[in-house]
């Protein structure tokens, strides 16, 4: 019954380290998101796939690099470690359209709260 | 860009009364939607309300109720008989009605505890 689902929920690794978190949504949505909620608890957006495709990608380092491999998964691989990447990180999934009307929410999973040592 | 600010970090409830959550928000767009989500302990993200900017009428999901002032550009979240259970981080959120940017800008939070 779980709508999006993150793998793993805790990361503790070490810096320097190459690690990814995977996302997978049933809700049959045709956007992903990934957000990073950081010690202050402040959200922000890093990326969104819309049907597979790449649609928002913010000022975010190119050590990360989310991967859609099809539009209900999106994976986030996170390379070179660094402290300050220690945070909370969300996936989260729309229906941009649904017949009969637009439908904007966004479904959250539980968040993975990674480490960096 | 848009922003939401929420400039209260925290507030307190006695249990059974009510509470007014503040948000004010900045934009140049005439059609959005703003939200509010509740982020208990769990860190779960839950949505409480939504609103859209077209829509004149004010949200209401049961207890929770907003206060959409459009020209002010504030969007209040009230919260009647407050329970325990509402206990939570709570954010205010706007998004673009355009599917190409359909992020979620989100407020700082507000932390409420609710007094037994």
């Amino acid at each position: 019954d779980t709508a999006v689902s993150q793998t793993p929920k805790y990361l503790v690794t070490q810096m320097g380290n190459d690690k990814s978190i995977k996302c997978e949504q049933n809700l049959g949505h045709d956007t992903m998101y990934w957000y990073k909620q950081d010690s202050k608890k402040f959200l922000k957006i890093m990326f969104s796939y819309n049907n597979k495709e790449l649609i928002i990608n913010e000022t975010v380092p190119n050590r990360f690099s989310p991967k859609s491999p099809d539009k209900a998964h999106l994976n986030l691989h996170i390379n070179s470690l660094e402290l300050g990447d220690s945070a909370v990180y969300f996936c989260a999934s729309s229906q941009e359209w649904l017949a009969g009307g637009k439908h904007y929410e966004q479904y959250f999973g539980p968040g993975t709260r990674l480490t960096v040592t | 860009a848009q922003t939401v600010t929420q400039s209260q970090p925290e507030m307190s409830v006695q249990e059974a009364e009510t509470v007014t959550l503040s948000c004010t928000y900045d934009t140049s767009e005439s059609d959005y939607y703003l939200f509010w989500y509740k982020q208990p302990p769990s860190r779960q993200m839950i949505l409480v309300i939504r609103q859209e900017a077209y829509k004149q009428q004010n949200a209401t999901e049961n207890r929770f109720s907003v206060n959409f002032q459009k020209a002010a550009k504030s969007f209040s979240l009230k919260i009647s008989d407050s329970q325990l259970g509402d206990a939570a981080m709570y954010f205010c959120a706007y998004r673009s009605v355009s599917g190409a940017n359909s992020k979620l800008t989100f407020g700082k939070g507000i932390t409420l505890s609710v007094r037994p």
